[in-house]
């Protein structure tokens, strides 16, 4: 059974850092990965999906890489803001089935 | 463009009612559709998922059902309602049968049993 284990929880930074959110499976056997963002009390957005041939996505100040041999993908936030403050959740295609990790929950401060 | 819809988006219900929350996706066809139950704290755990009308996979036994009596329209229900199943409810699609398709979630339903 896929388990995905997504560290850290939580986090707290002053503005301007860069962040490495890290989420960790244990199947290799996946089609794809992809990382969402969660505000509290809202549903989720999308901001990167990395299919199974790729190895990494870039959109604006977020990289997300993937390496199914070793279980891992990361999330990479470049100078961060007060406005990503939300929490991360990273989730992969298992068939028909999106498997979740925990989510890290993060808090940039000014 | 595609779009997905929930509603209500908050609902406060006594135990032992029943409970109809609906999922309707816009500007797509045949997806598969699945509903997600995210309890205080904790991640996001799938509950039903389908991949074409009347078609519907359980993934955990619970007190819930769920029906697709059209293609694009996803229904969560229970005829009793439990404490335990007070949580927030998420309905999301993504292409049917692609192994690199990107999945698009509601705003979600905060369901409070009381």
């Amino acid at each position: 059974k896929q388990e995905v284990t997504q560290i850290p929880a939580a986090l707290s930074v002053p503005e301007g850092e860069n962040l490495v959110l890290n989420c960790s499976f244990t199947d290799s056997a996946i089609y794809n990965l992809q990382w969402f963002r969660q505000d509290p009390g809202k549903g989720l957005t999308s901001l990167l999906l990395i299919q199974s041939s790729q190895r990494e996505q870039t959109s604006g100040r977020l990289n997300a890489s993937l390496d199914k041999s070793s279980g891992r993908s990361t999330l990479y936030i470049a100078a961060s803001q007060p406005g990503d403050s939300a929490t991360y959740l990273c989730a992969f295609q298992d068939t028909d089935k999106l498997i979740f990790g925990t989510g890290t929950r993060l808090q940039v401060f000014p | 463009s595609q779009t997905i819809h929930q509603w209500p988006a908050t609902l406060v219900q006594p135990v032992g009612s029943p409970l109809s929350l609906e999922c309707t996706v816009e500007g797509t066809s045949n997806p598969n559709l699945y509903w997600y139950r995210q309890a205080a704290g904790r991640g996001l755990q799938l509950l039903f998922y389908s991949v074409g009308i009347g078609q519907i996979s359980s993934e955990v036994p619970q007190n819930l059902s769920a029906s697709r009596p059209q293609d694009r329209q996803f229904i969560l229900s229970s005829k009793k309602l439990l404490l335990s199943d007070s949580g927030f409810y998420l309905c999301a699609w993504s292409v049917r049968g692609g192994k690199n398709t990107e999945a698009f979630f509601g705003q979600g339903t905060r369901l409070t049993v009381v």
